[in-house]
């Protein structure tokens, strides 16, 4: 079956941009993760839906960053007034949730996004 | 709050050969879990190998084995008759059971020669 799926693959923008960055999660999985990873690091946590509801966004770094997810399914993370150091690698991952059971997380090939 | 720590940015090891990862963390969480992701060029993360906090019977997936020591809060990931198709970034990860993010450590790029 099909993966996670980003789109755009990548992005160049300018400096005070607006961008939006879509994830399509692998069907039937009911939570869906982002996290972002700067060059040469390990990638961070940013926020995680569970179905349509956002059950814990504490890892966005301030109020310019902003996700939904208005179906349960597709995911769109925006970033208001990009500035140089967003720059990085956004990643978005699924799983297939269990109560009591934290199940695999699914990663998606990720969207490179350059603030020029 | 977690941490995890890889020493080795880089390894390198030749073809068939067998190279160990090392990964340390540090939580005051019981319960939790414990992965091995790789991410080639690609970027796309892949698991690799996943351990419950609560066995005591280290994870096996074919080539690939690890060493988890509770008490020492070490994990690592042994490749055994390594190809060349392994050469990528390899990242440890944590997550508690009573939370779903997963913390990464810095990664450690493995590189296979012929």
């Amino acid at each position: 079956g099909a993966g996670v799926s980003q789109t755009p693959s990548n992005k160049v923008t300018e400096k005070g941009k607006y961008v939006e960055l879509r994830c399509d999660p692998i069907s039937g999985h009911t939570a869906l993760y982002w996290y972002r990873q700067s060059l040469g690091q390990g990638p961070e946590f940013l926020i995680y839906f569970q179905g349509t509801g956002a059950a814990d966004d504490s890892g966005l770094p301030n109020d310019r960053f902003f996700a939904v997810r208005p179906e349960g399914s597709v995911s769109t993370l925006k970033i208001q007034r990009t500035e140089r150091g967003d720059s990085a690698v956004y990643l978005c991952a699924s799983s297939l949730t269990v109560a009591g059971d934290p199940e695999t997380q699914y990663f998606g090939p990720g969207t490179r996004l350059l603030v020029l | 709050a977690q941490t995890v720590t890889q020493s080795q940015p880089e390894m390198s090891v030749q073809e068939a050969e067998t190279v160990t990862l090392s990964c340390t963390y540090d939580t005051s969480e019981n319960n939790y879990y414990l992965f091995w992701y790789k991410q080639p060029p690609s970027r796309q993360m892949i698991l690799v190998i996943r351990q419950e906090a609560y066995k005591q019977q280290n994870a096996t997936e074919n080539r690939f084995s690890v060493n988890f020591q509770k008490a020492a809060k070490s994990f690592s990931l042994k490749i055994s008759d390594s190809q060349l198709g392994d050469t990528a970034m390899y990242f440890c990860a944590f997550m508690a059971l009573s939370g779903s993010r997963l913390t990464f450590g810095e990664g450690t790029q493995l590189t296979v020669n012929p």
